[in-house]
């Protein structure tokens, strides 16, 4: 009963390096969400995607990529990262749209140093 | 356009006593809401949801919260806090047609003993 798993759950990167969050759900859930935590400002939606080939810009997408190859997983690119990147970043799926509830990742701890 | 505002960053309780964590929303349309509780360093957990049918919402671990449309008010209670009750809460609106769920800024509620 994994549920949404997330990857790497820590990483330390340098500015301008490059990485790539892995997010995978086992629930066969259509919708699939990346966001970020900052101290006192709740989460605000990077990318979300509503289906396998699919992506779509959130609130704070600039910076980022996404990929959905497979209904399943779903990837979050850091492409040049930059120490305002440094963040919580949770992955959530759900089965429809916004009035569905949303199924959470523990979460990755990423410092951009 | 919709928003949500949690009127307490910090509550502190006794263990054994009532909780209220107060939330109030904007919403243009009929929203769906929804309390979600995050333990630390893990994801967030879906505590309850609203939309549009019953008031009085009752969810896991015995909260509820109720619905009050005069008051823009989505106020979470519990009879009794128990130590494991503490954790940041999240208020959470959708509304249909909108790209993303809005969150609130959290109430970290601490129970002592």
């Amino acid at each position: 009963n994994a549920g949404v798993t997330q990857t790497p759950k820590f990483r330390v990167l340098k500015t301008g390096q490059s990485m790539t969050l892995l997010c995978a759900q086992d629930m066969n859930h259509e919708y699939m969400y990346w966001y970020r935590q900052d101290p006192g400002m709740g989460l605000r939606l990077i990318h979300y995607s509503v289906g396998e080939g699919t992506t779509a810009k959130g609130e704070v997408p600039d910076g980022y990529n996404v990929s959905r190859l497979k209904k399943q997983n779903f990837l979050l690119g850091l492409e040049s990262a930059a120490p305002s990147q440094t963040s919580v970043y949770f992955c959530a799926s759900s089965r429809g749209p916004l009035n569905q509830p949303q199924h959470f990742g523990d979460g990755t701890r990423l410092s951009i140093l | 356009a919709q928003s949500v505002t949690q009127l307490d960053s910090h509550v502190s309780v006794s263990e054994g006593t009532p909780v209220l964590l107060r939330c109030n929303y904007s919403s243009s349309y009929s929203p769906s809401l929804f309390w979600y509780v995050q333990h630390p360093n893990k994801g967030l957990q879906l505590l309850l949801k609203y939309t549009s049918a019953a008031t009085l919402v009752k969810g896991i671990n015995g909260f509820e919260a109720e619905f009050k449309k005069s008051e823009t008010s989505f106020h979470l209670t519990k009879p009794s806090a128990h130590m494991s009750d503490a954790a940041e809460y999240f208020c959470v609106v959708s509304e249909t047609g909108r790209r993303a769920l809005t969150f609130g800024s959290g109430t970290r509620l601490q129970v002592q003993p």
